[in-house]
């Protein structure tokens, strides 16, 4: 069975940092493309990046650009988004999501990150 | 990338079918068979629906479907259910890549 499990979203005020991960397991992870998808209180689904299988191409949508960074380790089966420079339109939960052929397919809880001071 | 465009809400009666579009354009919807369809209720991850256009994953139920005409894809949801009622996002591959989501819409049922 296919699971991502979410972590690391907190309170935070703006300017700040904080790290998600993404769990997997059910799958052999190091062979798709793997995303972060967040969704505002109220707001549709907005994806923000993602990333090959060797960690080597990473895209990101422009507004997280320059601030947010993806990444992965294989060995952990691990996914991962540092979040810097943090503003409160940033306020979203944060789901992890596999990848074919750019779009998901399996989806994590996902994790709330509100930024406010 | 700017997203595909879906109404905001589509309402049926349980038993009746409702059809839900997403537009976009030669670059996204209409140049690629890359249409996936996801399900979400309130507080819950996104579900996928459909994928590749038509295909459903093992256990959606065939009450789903999904085609796809030029730039516009559609999800029709025939035998409406009372549990169908949540709302319903499109996305697309657009290249690169890269993939963008619809606007989504809202499936009330009366």
């Amino acid at each position: 069975e296919v699971r991502l499990v979410e972590s690391g979203g907190d309170l935070v005020q703006p300017g700040g940092s904080l790290r998600l991960s993404c769990a997997a397991s059910g799958f052999t992870f190091s062979t798709y493309w793997m995303n972060w998808v967040r969704q505002a209180p109220g707001k549709g689904l907005e994806w923000v990046a993602n990333i090959d299988q060797d960690g080597r191409a990473k895209h990101y949508v422009d507004s997280v650009r320059g601030r947010f960074t993806i990444s992965r380790d294989n060995a952990k089966n691990s996914l991962y988004l540092q979040l810097s420079s943090l503003r409160a339109e940033d306020t979203a939960v944060y789901y992890c999501a596999r990848e074919i052929w750019g779009n998901p397919d399996y989806w994590g809880q996902g994790t709330l990150v509100t930024v406010s001071s | 990338q700017s997203a595909l465009t879906q109404p905001p809400s589509a309402s049926g009666s349980p038993g009746q079918s409702v059809t839900i579009s997403c537009t976009g354009t030669s670059s996204d919807v209409g140049g690629y068979n890359y249409v996936s369809w996801y399900q979400q209720h309130p507080g819950k991850a996104p579900k996928l629906m459909i994928y590749e256009v038509t295909k459903r994953p093992s256990g959606v139920p065939d009450r789903f479907s999904g085609s796809k005409s030029g730039n516009t894809a559609s999800l029709t949801v025939s035998g409406l259910q009372a549990e169908d009622e949540a709302d319903y996002y499109c996305s697309s591959y657009a290249g690169s890549n890269n993939g963008v989501f619809g606007t989504g819409t809202k499936v009330t049922v009366l």
